[in-house]
């Protein structure tokens, strides 16, 4: 298995909802990123995931809570979104330091309304 | 801070070869990678240079120069499917696990 799997596809939410995106890999990777990617503009880093533990948190609001329950799977948990939040989510994966190469999943389209 | 510049857009026919820039700034250069999106895909890695020269995998090549700080991509015997968005990406911080992407280039290429 050479991919990473995002759940769901799509998602629409209000200002007031709590959701969650999922993300799960069986590569054996121990590191895994989320990345934020706005309409033609590259993914920007927001958490880093090495060996389970939180390495890196790009001073992201606290709207955004990231989880690592294993090492095959990441979440990132939603609540009180604001519409400019709205963007693609890319979940990616790559052997401890990563420096030669990400797997990404092909993201989750967020809609905050 | 850190910086990775490239041409916003470029167009090329069929068959055609086409070089992709990128200039960077970055403390604590471990390497260069590119990676190709289709719209709304995925990523996908496509090369990664830690060393200055050329990297050849099939119609695509990867070249470094550190001195100058700065790489390219190129395509060769371009194709429909090769449209996309092309973006070089470093790791940052002095940490490798911290990747940064360029600005991105958008590739048009037309029959």
């Amino acid at each position: 298995d050479t991919e990473v799997t995002q759940t769901p596809k799509h998602l629409v939410m209000g200002m007031t909802n709590k959701k969650s995106l999922k993300c799960e890999q069986h590569m054996g990777h121990r590191a895994m990123y989320w990345y934020k990617q706005k309409a033609k503009k590259p993914p920007e880093l927001m958490f880093v995931y090495s060996y389970e533990k939180l390495s890196i948190n790009e001073s992201v609001p606290s709207r955004f809570s990231p989880e690592c329950p294993n090492s095959s799977l990441l979440n990132l948990h939603l609540h009180a979104l604001q519409p400019e939040d709205s963007a693609l989510y890319l979940c990616a994966s790559s052997q401890a330091g990563g420096a030669d190469g990400y797997t990404f999943g092909s993201g989750t389209r967020l809609t905050v309304v | 801070g850190q910086s990775l510049e490239q041409p916003s857009e470029v167009t090329a026919v069929e068959g055609a070869i086409v070089q992709i820039n990128c200039t960077y700034q970055t403390s604590g250069f471990y390497g260069l990678s590119w990676y190709q999106q289709h719209d709304g895909g995925a990523p996908t890695f496509l090369s990664y240079n830690a060393l200055d020269g050329l990297e050849e995998t099939g119609r695509f090549s990867s070249f470094l120069s550190r001195s100058d700080s700065y790489g390219y991509l190129l395509l060769q015997e371009l194709q429909m499917k090769d449209s996309a968005s092309y973006f070089c990406a470093v790791p940052y911080g002095g940490a490798t696990n911290k990747l940064i992407f360029g600005t991105g280039t958008l590739l048009a290429v037309q029959p």
